[in-house]
């Protein structure tokens, strides 16, 4: 079993629509999670940070589930400029590694 | 701004040559990271440093050394490069004044391609 699992898409979806992603980590003990956009050809960048409590940044939404281990993404009113690939990351305990999903490739369509 | 560089964008090398990739940062950062990028993979931690002169292995050592002399510079070496090495090579670097700790955001640089042939 993978260290971090997404389901690799693509989602086609239209402009406005809502759209969730799911990871899984298999450690427990993972401490650190986020989510980073890479957009085609080019480097990830830093989306959001994912914490216990949830997070929101205007269209986007993070939740973290510790008990069933997974971490999510939402996304609302979906815009073109959105399309892109969606990493998973998880810091292992103590933060001392660094494990990246494979990806959740997004298309929005007018 | 923080900005991270590499040498090049693409490379091509043939089988059995002795490759280096450079990457700078400008941010005075103490960890560095190199990954590569492979379709349907994502990206796999090869090696990264927490300091000048220090290292350590990530999942995929092999085939590979790294060498942090200024804080600044962290370079991957292909000591013999074979077409297994073809991939998109991405440098990272973070903040972490707690030496070992990893969990801040890494800013990337733009990768390189290599082609082995």
């Amino acid at each position: 079993r993978k260290e971090v699992e997404q389901d690799p898409g693509p989602f086609n979806v239209p402009e406005g629509a809502t759209v969730a992603f799911n990871c899984t980590y298999s450690n427990s003990a993972s401490q650190s999670f986020f989510w980073y956009r890479q957009d085609c050809r080019k480097e990830p960048k830093l989306l959001m940070s994912v914490y216990s409590s949830g997070n929101e940044d205007g269209r986007f939404t993070a939740q973290l589930n510790r008990a069933s281990q997974y971490i999510s993404l939402l996304i609302r009113d979906s815009k073109l400029s959105d399309s892109a690939t969606y990493l998973c990351v998880v810091n292992g305990a103590g933060g001392f590694k660094t494990i990246f999903g494979a990806g959740t490739r997004l298309f929005v369509k007018a | 701004d923080v900005k991270v560089t590499q040498s090049s964008r693409y490379l091509v090398k043939r089988t059995g040559e002795k490759v280096f990739l450079e990457c700078v940062q400008d941010m005075d950062h103490e960890n560095m990271f190199w990954y590569r990028q492979d379709p349907g993979l994502g990206l796999r931690l090869i090696y990264f440093s927490y300091d000048v002169k220090m290292k350590e292995k990530g999942d995929i050592p092999e085939g590979y050394s790294v060498s942090r002399e200024k804080k600044e510079r962290f370079s991957l070496i292909l000591e013999s490069a074979s077409t297994n090495q073809t991939s998109m090579y991405l440098c990272a670097s973070s903040d972490g004044t707690s030496g070992l700790n990893l969990a801040y955001e890494q800013y990337f640089g733009p990768g390189t391609r290599l082609t082995v042939t």
